[in-house]
């Protein structure tokens, strides 16, 4: 069965300060992917990154950055010099290609406020 | 591109009546998911149709059905509503590449 923690309930930064969002998963499948959306008050998830079992390499989009790391099966999530636009909730979800089932598994969600 | 559309956006519903909630995919994707988000419970896998067919549903009653139509679109129904079923019901279409790309989702309310 596949698993996705995300420690960190709320959190609460001020304008421009960094702020890092953390992800552990578990899953026995060698071949997975993982992923970060963010939700807007408006309810829709919106697509953030998609990251593959095989690729270690950090990413940086932006503001933004992703650092997965396999040995402690963790995708965290960087956001620096945050905005109040980046308020919302943030969700790290697995998908794994066993027994022919592609659905997603997500945490629970982080619920980030950026206070001006 | 249009992107998945969902509808109604908002439903509501008296306890033991039945909802319908639609679900249009991105033009191309032949794979439809369905997930609810209620209070406190997080993102919950509910139901997923590929090519029409029902190929795997999540840990949820009977009453939680749907079906694919050939243009792929989705409907899910959920009947006999109890009051826990009130929750956001967001659908997202893949191409089958574990890609997925979500709706606004139906924010559906049991009363």
């Amino acid at each position: 069965a596949q698993k996705v923690t995300q420690a960190q309930t709320e959190i609460s930064v001020v304008e421009k300060e960094d702020v890092t969002l953390d992800c552990v998963y578990e899953t026995r499948d060698t071949t997975y992917y993982l992923f970060w959306y963010k939700q807007p008050p408006s309810g829709e998830l919106v697509f953030l990154i998609r990251r593959n079992s095989f690729d270690e390499q950090n990413e940086i989009s932006g503001r933004y950055s992703w650092n997965f790391q396999k040995s402690t099966s963790s995708f965290n999530f960087t956001i620096t010099a945050s905005q109040v636009v980046d308020s919302a909730v943030y969700f790290c979800a697995l998908s794994v290609r066993g027994a022919g089932s592609y659905q997603l598994t997500f945490g629970k969600g982080t619920k980030l406020s950026v206070i001006p | 591109e249009a992107g998945v559309t969902q509808s109604p956006t908002h439903l509501i519903k008296t306890r033991g009546q039945q909802a319908t909630l639609r679900c249009s995919p991105i033009s191309g994707h032949t794979s439809v998911y369905w997930y609810q988000q209620a209070l406190g419970l997080g993102l919950q896998f509910l139901l997923w149709y590929d090519e029409g067919e029902e190929r795997n549903r999540g840990n949820f009653p009977p009453r939680f059905s749907g079906r694919q139509f050939p243009n792929y679109s989705s409907e899910l129904n959920v009947n006999a509503l109890e009051l826990e079923d009130s929750a956001l019901y967001l659908c997202a279409s893949s191409p089958r590449t574990d890609s997925y790309t979500f709706g606004s989702g139906t924010r559906l309310t049991v009363v």
